[in-house]
C-alpha cells in the first residue's frame, strides 16, 4: 500500500519568508509525527499528533513553528519568518499505535529546506 | 529522560568482516529500543527492535543486536559487511506508546565498507 509522503520535495526559500510543509500519513494511522534532521546529525522530535488528543508540541523550537493535523489525515508545518538555522530536512511519520505494532513508525522520504 | 549515545562516529571495516555498532542507552522506562538506518539520499529503514521479548533480536540484511540491561547497551552486529551496508545507523529510543512514542535518536554511526 502507500507509505507516508511529503511535499514538496525540496523547497528553497529566502530568509524572512513563511514556508508551509505538507504530510500525508498512512491510511489509518491515528499517530503522526514531525522531526527535523540537520547536517550530519539525527533526528529531532518536533511534534505529535494522536486521533482528536491535544498535540504534543514540546519539541517545537520557537513560536515560529507551528503545526495542524484535520483528524487522522494530512497535517502541515508551517515556518513562519524562516531562519538559516532552519535549514534541513524535515520528515514526518505516521505509525497505527496498535499493538503488537504499536511501536513502529513509517517515515516518509522528507522535505530538504534551504534558507538562504 | 531518555537518551541514547551511539559511542562512535564513523566506523570502517572491510567487506567480509564483522561489524560492531555500539549504543547505549539511558531510560527511566523498560526501554524499547530500535535501530534504523538510513542510506545516502534515502528514507529511514527499521533494521530490528527490542520491545521487551528476547534480548537477541534479529533484524533485516542479517543484522542483530543484543539487549543487555546490565550494560544499558544496544550494540548493533553483523557477522560479515558488504559493500552495500555502507549507510548512516542510528540507535533510537522510544518514549512508550502509553505515552506518546516519539522516538528519541542518538547522533548516529557513519559506517563505511572497503573492498
Amino acid at each position: 500500500g502507500a507509505g507516508v509522503s511529503q511535499s514538496p520535495s525540496n523547497k528553497v526559500t529566502e530568509k524572512g519568508k513563511d514556508v508551509e510543509l505538507r504530510c500525508d500519513p498512512i491510511s489509518g494511522h491515528t499517530a503522526l509525527y514531525w522531526y527535523r534532521q540537520r547536517l550530519g546529525q539525527g533526528l529531532e522530535f518536533l511534534i505529535y499528533f494522536q486521533g482528536n488528543s491535544a498535540p504534543d508540541k514540546s519539541g517545537l523550537p520557537s513560536d515560529r513553528f507551528s503545526a495542524e493535523r484535520t483528524g487522522e489525515s494530512v497535517s502541515t508545518l508551517t515556518i513562519q519568518r524562516t531562519q538559516q538555522e532552519d535549514s534541513a530536512v524535515y520528515l514526518c511519520a505516521s505509525s497505527p499505535r496498535v499493538s503488537p505494532r504499536a511501536y513502529e513508525q513509517y517515515f516518509g522520504p522528507g522535505t530538504r529546506l534551504t534558507v538562504t | 529522560a531518555q537518551s541514547v549515545t551511539q559511542l562512535d562516529s564513523h566506523v570502517s571495516v572491510s567487506e567480509g568482516t564483522p561489524v560492531l555498532l555500539r549504543c547505549n542507552y539511558s531510560s527511566s522506562y523498560s526501554p524499547s529500543l530500535f535501530w534504523y538506518v538510513q542510506h545516502p539520499n534515502k528514507g529511514l529503514q527499521l533494521l530490528l527492535k527490542y520491545t521487551s521479548a528476547a534480548t537477541l533480536v534479529k533484524g533485516i540484511n542479517g543484522f542483530e543486536a543484543e539487549f543487555k540491561k546490565s550494560e544499558t547497551s544496544f550494540h548493533l552486529t553483523k557477522p560479515s559487511a558488504h559493500m552495500s551496508d555502507a549507510a548512516e545507523y542510528f540507535c533510537v529510543v522510544s518514549d512508550p506508546p502509553s505515552n506518546t512514542g516519539k522516538l528519541i535518536f542518538g547522533q548516529g554511526t557513519t559506517l563505511q565498507v572497503k573492498p
